[in-house]
């Protein structure tokens, strides 16, 4: 079954305490992407990546890095999180030939 | 960059009505419009979409419409169910969706038994 995996699917975290959120998908697409979800704000995008080790900022990339070492993962890592990065967050891998984005099913953030 | 502007935020209809929900965007290279919808608590999923070389496109009770000229496209759902509240999202690229999405902020529908 084509699906996109995220980990954890929930995380309260403190101030400046890194973390890691994992996202996996197993349609061997080149394209994957991250998004925030704000209430009234809709999704905006944090980062994505075209391919193994080739990644560019979205529109709200600050406080947030990626890494693409493998086709079917693309983690988010948070270095030191702060409050207003409390959110909830979306990995999508999308099909080059239909252009489809495929949601993974979400992961909220609370930083205290 | 692009910029996708969304209207209304909230649409309430009776069931069985017709609703339109419309967005407008800045960038005239973009070139791809999909519509996701996001149920409560649920991921957003591709509801529909449409590529700037066509003007209208339909499936089932959803169509959604493309004026390039104008710089807007518009989601239409016929015969309103109550499987239809949800939120609705509007998006535009010109990087043929891989490169990411725009989206605008949603339109949340109720539709009134």
């Amino acid at each position: 079954e084509a699906q996109v995996t995220q980990n954890p699917r929930y995380l309260i975290t403190v101030t400046g305490k890194k973390l890691t959120v994992t996202c996996s998908q197993n349609m061997n697409h080149e394209y994957m992407s991250w998004y925030r979800q704000d209430p009234g704000l809709g999704l905006r995008q944090i980062y994505y990546s075209m391919n193994v080790e080739v990644t560019d900022k979205g529109d709200v990339p600050e406080g947030y890095k990626v890494s693409r070492k493998e086709k079917r993962n693309f983690p988010l890592i948070l270095e030191s999180p702060s409050p207003n990065q409390t959110s909830l967050y979306f990995c999508a891998s999308i099909s080059g030939g239909t252009d489809t984005q495929y949601f993974g099913p979400g992961t909220r953030l609370t930083v205290l | 960059g692009e910029n996708v502007e969304q209207h209304p935020s909230t649409l309430s209809v009776q069931e069985g009505d017709s609703a339109v929900i419309k967005c407008t965007y800045s960038d005239s290279a973009s070139n791809y419009f999909p519509w996701y919808k996001q149920e409560l608590g649920k991921r957003p999923q591709l509801i529909i979409d449409i590529r700037s070389n066509v003007g209208e496109k339909k499936d089932q009770r959803i169509a959604v419409t493309l004026n390039k000229t104008a710089k807007h496209f518009s989601l239409h759902i016929t015969e309103t169910q109550p499987e239809d509240s949800a939120v609705y999202f509007c998006a535009a690229t010109s990087g043929g969706g891989a490169d990411g999405l725009t989206f605008g902020k949603g339109t949340h529908l109720i539709i009134q038994p």
